[in-house]
């Protein structure tokens, strides 16, 4: 089945710099991948999300990139703020639709100080 | 208000005395799930749910139990808890229909020790 490895496992920065998370996955056949964000006492919420025929895609602030032939993708921040400070999962599915096998990674806490 | 709703959400309890933690959805979702999420395992899917009456097992399924017998609800059923399965435990939702089929709807948490 399926592995996503997430690195770092935490990650500290300062208001205003960037910030990126990095994951890898084990299957070639994954075309899907999500990216959820965990705030303090709440569930994961979608932020945003790629598919496997783009290699890049930009939601303001946020930014998604996929490398299929290393089978990695990465998440940034630019101009981070406080507000970003959470725990981020990467998944990936086979499926975009119906994703009943994705599997998430093991998670990255952002820390931003002011 | 869209949302799924899990109750309670802290719970302390013994091994071996059953619980059930409860699921309700209010978007008539098809698809339900539930996760534990450990530190360093990020979230493990338990079971799962494509409609009423169809469950399925999901990665860590040994210890667990579930039930569909309405599209809103999906409680999680532990028979005989065991201090392994001390986590936090998120319950999620989804469409099953075309382009709505993509996102998750997760819960705020539930909060489980076993003593």
């Amino acid at each position: 089945g399926e592995n996503v490895e997430q690195h770092p496992s935490t990650l500290s920065v300062q208001e205003g710099d960037s910030a990126v998370i990095k994951c890898t996955y084990s299957d070639s056949a994954s075309n899907y991948f999500p990216w959820y964000k965990q705030e303090l006492g709440k569930g994961p919420q979608l932020i945003i999300d790629i598919r496997s025929n783009v290699g890049e895609k930009k939601d303001q602030r946020i930014a998604v990139t996929l490398n299929k032939t290393a089978k990695h993708f990465s998440l940034h921040i630019t101009e981070t703020q406080p507000e970003d400070s959470a725990v981020y999962f990467c998944a990936a599915s086979k499926r975009r639709y119906n994703n009943n096998d994705m599997r998430f990674g093991a998670g990255t806490r952002l820390t931003v100080k002011p | 208000e869209a949302q799924v709703t899990q109750n309670p959400r802290y719970l302390i309890t013994v091994t071996g005395k059953k619980l059930t933690v409860t699921c309700s959805q209010n978007m008539n979702h098809e698809y339900m799930s539930w996760y534990r999420q450990d530190p360093g395992l990020g979230l493990r899917q338990i079971y799962y749910s494509m409609n009423v009456e169809v469950t399925d097992k999901g990665d860590v399924p040994e210890g667990y139990k579930v039930s569909r017998k309405e599209k809103r609800n999906f409680p999680l059923i532990l028979e005989s808890p065991s201090p392994n399965q001390t986590s936090l435990y998120f319950c999620a939702s989804r469409s099953s229909g075309g382009f709505l089929a993509e996102k998750l709807f997760f819960g705020s948490g539930t909060q489980l020790s076993v003593l």
